[in-house]
């Protein structure tokens, strides 16, 4: 099976522009989460979709958002951005998205805002 | 809530010596537990997890955990590491809290692990 895919895997934006992340979960997987990873915060989680519905969130202000297709493709966006919203953007995939389930990784959105 | 704390911000080490990465957690609900190692510029790859049964979870590339309920532990061990193990590894829960578990994985701040010739 192919792995967990992000694009773009490199952007770089200005402040207060907006950003759309793609990520295309393993077939068969129902979850998609996402996580930013910084130097300062480490792994944050920022919300979970599952069957178009966002099942859970983490503690990010309304500019992060997402989505999720009826294919389980699902996107992120962040709009205002912020110097602060530099960061490694992951997607994860999972079968059902429960505690018991794995999560796989994709290689990440490496996002720069100057 | 709960919490992941990894005690070891780096581990350097001799190729060939053993390793043990600490990890402790903290949750009011039972948890179920992770680790993940990240390679310079990837994703995150699954080493092992423990969900119940046998504490000792043995995973990929020879690394082993052993879960102490009692010491809230979770802590990584290679009997003999080589070069190609040097990256940042990273301890997780997830719990059954219901609705506020789907898809969340609490992390700790990663150990970079550091293999010398």
């Amino acid at each position: 099976k192919a792995g967990v895919t992000q694009t773009p895997r490199y952007l770089i934006k200005t402040r207060g522009q907006q950003v759309t992340l793609s990520c295309s979960p393993i077939s068969g997987h129902r979850s998609v989460s996402w996580y930013q990873q910084t130097p300062g915060q480490g792994l944050q989680f920022l919300f979970e979709y599952f069957s178009e519905t966002q099942r859970n969130k983490g503690n990010f202000p309304g500019r992060f958002s997402g989505r999720q297709f009826s294919n389980s493709r699902s996107e992120m966006n962040v709009s205002t951005l912020e110097l602060g919203d530099s960061a490694l953007y992951l997607c994860a995939s999972s079968l059902d998205g429960i505690s018991t389930d794995t999560q796989y990784f994709g290689p990440g959105t490496r996002l720069t805002v100057l | 809530a709960q919490s992941v704390t990894q005690l070891d911000s780096q581990v350097p080490v001799f190729e060939e010596a053993p390793v043990e990465l600490r990890c402790n957690y903290s949750s009011s609900v039972s948890v179920y537990l992770f680790w993940y190692v990240q390679y310079p510029n990837q994703g995150l790859q699954l080493l092992l997890k423990y969900l119940s049964g046998s504490t000792l979870v043995k995973g990929i590339n020879g690394f082993e955990a052993e879960f102490n309920k009692s010491q809230t532990s979770f802590h990584l061990r290679k009997p003999s590491v080589h070069i190609s193990d040097t990256a940042e590894y990273f301890c997780a829960v997830s719990d059954n809290a219901g609705g506020t578990s789907y898809g969340k994985l609490t992390f700790g701040q990663g150990t970079i692990l550091t293999v010398h010739p």
